[in-house]
């Protein structure tokens, strides 16, 4: 039961920013929105992660809904090294397991 | 920070070997670790959950006996797939928590292992 809907695959310029949205619906009161990515034939990269406020960090901006059903992250500068399979996660607070999804596959182009 | 090797990079065996992969955390203790495996152009599944000092605990499907899971210390567990086989070819990752709080996991860089 996938508890995140993306979107397959995305492109963007590089320069331009790129916004990735997440669906969320079911989500409970205490499950927090981390963000992943995966860069071809290696491990998952933490990006960011959330509640309810927007959060920035060096990587992105998670933007949350008032509602916390949905989500996008935006990476500000997209460069060809952000080419990677990014993933939408919610998880519980005390639950370590990580549940990956399809993600949504992130192709950045000159 | 938050630095996961593993070890190693890639492995080819010889089907009926057993092949042990190293997972280390270089500057943090982890209290739980856990493995995945990706198969090519699919996500990562979850396949256990380990605990220093304790037994792993297994997702669904996948064989405690032939994945050994050793969590020995706080900054080392190990992977021994046991009797490989080719359908065991696969990208295995690891990845480690501080439990300290809510933190996020940190993942290795993988270990490719392909069975001939």
């Amino acid at each position: 039961d996938a508890k995140t809907t993306q979107p397959t695959s995305m492109d963007c310029a590089e320069g331009r920013a790129a916004n990735l949205p997440c669906n969320h619906s079911t989500i409970s009161g205490n499950e927090y929105v981390y963000w992943y990515r995966q860069i071809h034939s290696q491990g998952p990269q933490y990006i960011i992660h959330g509640l309810k406020n927007n959060e920035t960090n060096e990587m992105a901006s998670l933007i949350i809904t008032e509602d916390r059903k949905s989500s996008t992250l935006i990476l500000p500068h997209a460069t060809l090294r952000d080419t990677a399979v990014y993933y939408c996660i919610v998880r519980v607070a005390n639950d370590y397991k990580l549940s990956f999804g399809a993600g949504t596959t992130v192709t950045v182009r000159a | 920070g938050a630095v996961v090797s593993q070890h190693p990079s890639w492995v080819i065996c010889k089907s009926g070997t057993s092949v042990k992969i190293e997972c280390r955390s270089l500057d943090f203790q982890a209290t739980t670790m856990f493995w995945y495996r990706q198969f090519p152009k699919q996500s990562l599944m979850l396949m256990a959950t380990s605990n220093e000092g304790s037994k792993a605990t297994y997702e669904q499907g996948v064989e405690k006996d032939k994945f050994l899971i050793n969590h020995a210390s706080l900054t080392l567990s190990t992977l021994t797939v046991t009797s490989a086989h080719p359908e065991d070819s696969s990208f295995y990752i690891c990845s480690a928590e501080t439990g300290l709080g809510h933190n996020e996991q940190f993942f290795g860089p993988g270990t490719r292992l392909t069975v001939l």
